[in-house]
């Protein structure tokens, strides 16, 4: 089936260090979405990403969908406490008719003070 | 955030009980989808609804019974549960399906003894 991989799975940094997650699909996206969960939360819409090649910012936060439309990724710069959650990407496959989003397993950030 | 809301939060049931999850968008939103969270799954998909009608049933067993009576509410009825069975649920609210960010609830933190 489509799947949606996602790595690293966990990722310990010091805070003001910078962290980083890719996500790649075995298939072309029609688009991708970024997803975060706090501890104890839910999962909060970010941002979504159309374009092959798209780069969008939110303050230290940007992100990245591949020129191929099968990748992206999430790049933090001088990670926070605040920053602390799994983060979630999110694709639409063009391939096989279906509309499902499919999640991948998620990036688990710890922030160390 | 109040636009998607789930009660209960949390819930123990008895493996021979029948319960109902609810949840409630006041997003005017026309699909809504039910998630599993748990150690294993991160987010798991098990049913989608369109405009009231079920489009995705993620091979679910029978003993979780979905329920969208219009676009704003959506049940989950649980029967017969085992205790693997116990998760997070997540309701979640997208305008559409697929390309649509979805804006989730709170969840209900199921136990099944």
């Amino acid at each position: 089936g489509q799947q949606v991989m996602q790595i690293p799975q966990y990722q310990h940094v010091q805070e003001g260090e910078d962290f980083t997650t890719y996500c790649n699909s075995s298939t072309t996206l029609s688009n991708i979405q970024w997803y975060k969960q706090r501890p104890g939360g839910h999962p909060v819409f970010l941002i979504q990403l159309v374009k092959s090649g798209e780069v969008k910012k939110q303050k230290r936060l940007t992100f990245q969908f591949g020129e191929a439309k099968k990748n992206s990724s999430l790049h933090i710069t001088a990670t926070q406490t605040t920053d602390v959650g799994t983060y979630f990407c999110a694709g639409v496959p063009t391939q096989g008719g279906s509309e499902k989003l499919v999640f991948g397993k998620g990036t688990k950030l710890t922030v160390n003070p | 955030e109040t636009g998607v809301t789930q009660t209960p939060r949390h819930l123990v049931m008895g493996m021979t009980n029948k319960k109902s999850l609810k949840c409630e968008q006041h997003l005017g939103h026309n699909a809504m989808y039910w998630y599993k969270q748990s150690a294993k799954k991160p987010l798991e998909l098990m049913f989608v609804y369109n405009f009231k009608e079920q489009t995705e049933n993620n091979s679910v067993p029978s003993r979780f019974s979905p329920e969208c009576p219009n676009s704003s509410h959506l049940f989950l009825h649980l029967h017969t549960l085992q205790p693997e069975d116990s998760a997070l649920y997540l309701c979640a609210s997208s305008q559409r399906t697929s390309s649509y960010e979805q804006y989730f609830g709170p969840g209900t933190r199921l136990t099944v003894t």
